[in-house]
């Protein structure tokens, strides 16, 4: 178990529907992120909160809206998401926001299956 | 511009046979350098934090060594609970970047 817990773990969608992905940490951290894991492929950061304040948005389509409504909270809305964003989704958190050694730690991930 | 490039993309060991795992990087101001353990569907656990070359540590079956230009992941005498997607992320002054990871099999 892992002090940042994502819910749903699997979500299939179609194109036209709307949905969000939650997640909450319990380690008393400042800064919250969205990572989007394709197969093979690195780690993609999307947001970057930072007491609760968005400091990074990765060129992310709109389709994606994160919200964070406290340090410990944050949710990513999906829209109308084409087949290609189908992949693991995962949140994590760190002491802060800053690029200063912080440890950033993961949940389990939402599956995500756009059809 | 930061890269991070890790190496095999895939290693099979028998039960017991040591290996390492390599990560190679280039960055702007070093501020740390993490390995982390996935297994499949599950998201990254954290192992390990370098902050400066010459610095080591180690968990178990598990050694992390750090220089200027790369890090190994020592692995003693694997189990098959080893098994597992190996990722290696270094981040720099302005941002943090991730390697494509190397998938270890360790066969009984």
């Amino acid at each position: 178990e892992t002090g940042v817990t994502q819910t749903p773990r699997h979500l299939v969608m179609g194109m036209t529907n709307k949905k969000s992905l939650k997640c909450e940490q319990h380690l008393g951290h400042n800064a919250m992120y969205w990572y989007k894991q394709s197969a093979k492929k690195p780690l993609e950061l999307m947001f970057v909160y930072n007491f609760k304040e968005q400091t990074e948005n990765n060129s992310v389509p709109s389709r994606f809206s994160p919200e964070c409504p406290n340090s410990s909270h944050l949710f990513l809305h999906l829209h109308t998401l084409q087949p290609e964003d189908s992949a693991l989704y995962l949140c994590a958190s760190s002491q802060d926001g800053s690029y200063s050694g912080n440890t950033i730690y993961f949940g389990e991930g939402s599956w995500l299956t756009v059809v | 511009e930061d890269q991070v490039t890790q190496s095999p993309e895939a290693l099979r060991l028998q039960e017991g046979e040591s290996s390492s795992l390599n990560c190679s990087y280039t960055v702007s101001g070093l501020r740390g350098l993490f390995w982390y353990r996935q297994d499949p569907g599950k998201g990254p656990e954290f192992l390990f934090t370098l902050y400066s070359a010459g610095e080591e540590k180690e968990k178990e079956r598990l050694k992390a060594t750090l220089t200027k230009k790369e890090s190994f992941l020592h692995i003693t005498a694997p189990k098959p609970e080893d098994s597992a997607t190996y990722l290696c992320a270094v981040q720099g002054n302005n941002d943090m970047r991730f390697g494509a990871g190397t998938r270890l099999t360790v066969k009984p």
